[in-house]
């Protein structure tokens, strides 16, 4: 079955730098790659997905990458602030969705 | 505009215990399923659906039963409660059979074996 591996596990940038969280999967069949934030006591919140026909999405300071043939996308926030402070997951989609373990991020002032 | 719904929030159960957290959606979503999640362990998925009268398994599967009668609720049953199973449990839906589809997540059920 897939498995999806997420890096690193921890993650403390300053703010206004770029954080990058990068994922690998194992499944070629999976399709479709979302990104999800979480913040404590809640359900995790989708912030930005990639489809397998797409290589790179944009959506202000988030971008995702994707690269199928290695099997493995990225997710880049860029000029970081406070309140980008959160875990993120990772999840690859084929019949079934599955996360990675997830990316505590820091941002620090 | 309820999205996806789970109960109980919170619950504290002995072990041997028996219980179900329940989970429904109003967004007729076909695909649902559960995950538990733990320290360092992200979001691991328990079982899973993708329409009324299926089921399947996920990745931690054992000590838990799910049935999915109508497309709105999805409950997923522990049958013989163990301090092992002490987690937040998620419920997510979305809808089946296209490309790109966004899983929604319940708030969550913290649920603490003793």
């Amino acid at each position: 079955g897939e498995n999806v591996e997420q890096h690193p596990s921890t993650l403390s940038v300053q703010e206004g730098d770029s954080a990058v969280i990068k994922c690998t999967y194992s499944d070629s069949a999976s399709n479709y790659f979302p990104w999800y934030k979480q913040e404590l006591g809640k359900g995790p919140q989708l912030i930005i997905d990639i489809r397998s026909n797409v290589g790179e999405k944009k959506d202000q300071r988030i971008a995702v990458t994707l690269n199928k043939t290695a099997k493995h996308f990225s997710l880049h926030i860029t000029e970081t602030q406070p309140e980008d402070s959160a875990v993120y997951f990772c999840a690859a989609r084929d019949d079934k969705i599955i996360f990675g373990k997830g990316t505590r991020l820091h941002i620090l002032p | 505009n309820a999205g996806v719904t789970q109960t109980p929030k919170f619950q504290v159960l002995k072990t041997g215990q028996s219980m179900t957290l329940q989970c429904a959606q109003d967004m007729n979503h076909e695909y649902m399923s559960w995950y538990r999640q733990d320290p360092g362990m992200g979001l691991r998925l328990i079982h899973y659906s993708v329409g009324a009268g299926i089921t399947d398994q996920g990745e931690v599967p054992n000590g838990y039963n799910v049935s999915r009668s109508t497309t709105e609720d999805f409950p997923l049953r522990l049958l013989s409660a163990a301090p092992s199973q002490t987690s937040v449990y998620f419920c997510a839906s979305s809808p089946q059979g296209a490309i790109g589809n966004t899983i929604y997540f319940g708030e969550g059920s913290w649920l603490t074996v003793v």
